[in-house]
């Protein structure tokens, strides 16, 4: 039972432009949202997150932005750059230290 | 800071055979550590969670006699799969938390993971 889905595997998106990544989940006891950010061969990074009592977090060109009704969670990027070209994971959690994870959305961005 | 490494990195073996994994807090002391394993395409998924000195606590469905947990010092917890069968293939990644951080959820650090297939 996948709680927390990522339906796009991959997105490409021309430098400069917005980079709209998405997220959905089925369990509504999940109440911090989370978005990691993962090079081949490393670790996945935090990169930002919110409490289910926010609908948006901003920080620098990151925005995350949450719809509790629909389920729906969505990292935004802007403006893309070469760097941001990894995939990206979301994760949920349910009052502690246990992540859900996503399974991922390679993001591409071109030159 | 907040550097967790795996060691290896990948590792091929028989099937049958046991094959230990090794997750280290390189700058900070991990009295938590939780080790994930992930598919092709798929998730990470949670496998257990170990707190330094005692037994880790393994996710349903996880079988704790098949993949052994120690975290016996501050800074080292070790993943051992027994007797490997193919299915066991996968990629492995550990992250570690510490006394130090704030306890929020995000402060987890991920090893970079360890490639497993079992021939």
């Amino acid at each position: 039972d996948q709680q927390v889905k990522q339906n796009s595997p991959s997105l490409s998106v021309q430098e400069g432009r917005i980079s709209i990544l998405n997220c959905d989940y089925t369990n509504s006891m999940f109440d911090y949202f989370l978005w990691y950010k993962k090079y081949p061969a490393e670790g996945p990074t935090f990169l930002i997150s919110i409490s289910s009592i926010k609908d948006k977090n901003e920080d620098g060109r990151f925005t995350v932005f949450l719809n509790k009704s629909a389920k729906h969670l969505s990292l935004h990027i802007v403006p893309s750059q070469p760097g941001d070209s990894a995939v990206y994971f979301c994760a949920a959690s349910e009052g502690g230290n246990k992540l859900t994870f996503g399974t991922g959305t390679q993001l591409k961005v071109e030159l | 800071g907040a550097v967790v490494s795996q060691h290896p990195s990948w590792v091929i073996c028989k099937s049958g055979t046991s094959v230990k994994i090794e997750c280290r807090s390189l700058d900070f002391q991990a009295t938590t550590m939780f080790w994930y394993r992930q598919f092709p395409k798929q998730s990470l998924m949670l496998m257990a969670t170990s707190n330094e000195g005692s037994k880790a606590t393994y996710e349903q469905g996880v079988e704790k006699d098949k993949f052994l947990i120690n975290h016996a010092s501050l800074t080292l917890s070790t993943l051992t799969v027994t007797s490997a069968h193919p299915e066991d293939s996968s990629f492995y990644i550990c992250s570690a938390s510490g006394p130090g951080f704030s306890g929020k959820i995000y402060e987890q650090y991920f090893g970079p993971g360890t490639r497993l297939t079992v021939t």
